[in-house]
């Protein structure tokens, strides 16, 4: 089994609606917690980082840690279709990092 | 400022060729890293250096994978006798510190026929 399981979709959904995207992991030494957003043939776009259980707002982006029960979200409100693309969680420990697999999100006007 | 530039962009390569991809991350950056991201799939920790340091080494694959940093700035990552599981796009990414946010390039798509 992974270290991380991220909710594989693809996610579907409309414009303007809100998106939740999950992440599980098993690995209790995990310190700082990521969400990256990577389009078609590019880089992960770092879009939200945490360290502590609770959430994090950043415009329409919120990121929400819950260390006892080892899970993420990044909440996405009003959704634009500019959001689609694949989403990672990441968790980090002494450095290295480990990914999810991604979320595929796409958002139709 | 600039980002992390990688280059390649695109590379192709026969079986048993060696190959060597090039990281330039942001100036004044520390940490470094390298990971291996297969099709459908997030990246995969390769290693990481602080400074000229390699730290951890522990996702090379094979000894056939290598990586140097040798003044701190420019890394270096290099396949030798390519296979065709070596397939995937290489990424790098730099950070202020290891415990700190990774930025990431936009990643060497190796292809090994």
């Amino acid at each position: 089994q992974k270290e991380v399981e991220q909710d594989p979709g693809p996610l579907s959904v409309p414009e303007g609606a809100i998106v939740s995207l999950n992440c599980t992991y098993s690995n209790s030494a995990f310190q700082y917690f990521m969400w990256y957003r990577q389009y078609s043939r590019k880089g992960p776009e770092l879009l939200m980082y945490t360290y502590s259980s609770g959430n994090k707002e950043d415009g329409r982006f919120t990121a929400q840690v819950d260390k006892s029960s080892k899970y993420i979200s990044l909440f996405i409100r009003d959704s634009q279709p500019s959001d689609s693309a694949t989403y990672l969680c990441a968790m980090t420990n002494a450095g290295k990092s480990t990914f999810g697999d991604g979320t595929t999100l796409t958002v139709k006007p | 400022g600039a980002g992390v530039s990688q280059s390649p962009r695109y590379k192709v390569a026969k079986r048993g060729q060696d190959v060597a991809l090039r990281c330039d991350p942001i100036s004044g950056h520390v940490s470094l890293f390298w990971y291996q991201q297969a099709l459908g799939q997030g990246p995969e920790f390769l290693t990481y250096f602080q400074n000229e340091a390699q730290l951890d080494k522990s996702g090379l694959p094979s000894d056939r994978f290598f990586a140097e940093r040798p003044e701190g700035s420019v890394s270096t990552l290099k396949i030798q006798r390519t296979q065709q599981e070596d397939s995937a796009v290489y990424l790098c990414a730099s950070g202020t510190s290891g415990r700190d946010e990774q930025y990431f390039g936009p990643g060497t798509r190796l292809t090994v026929t």
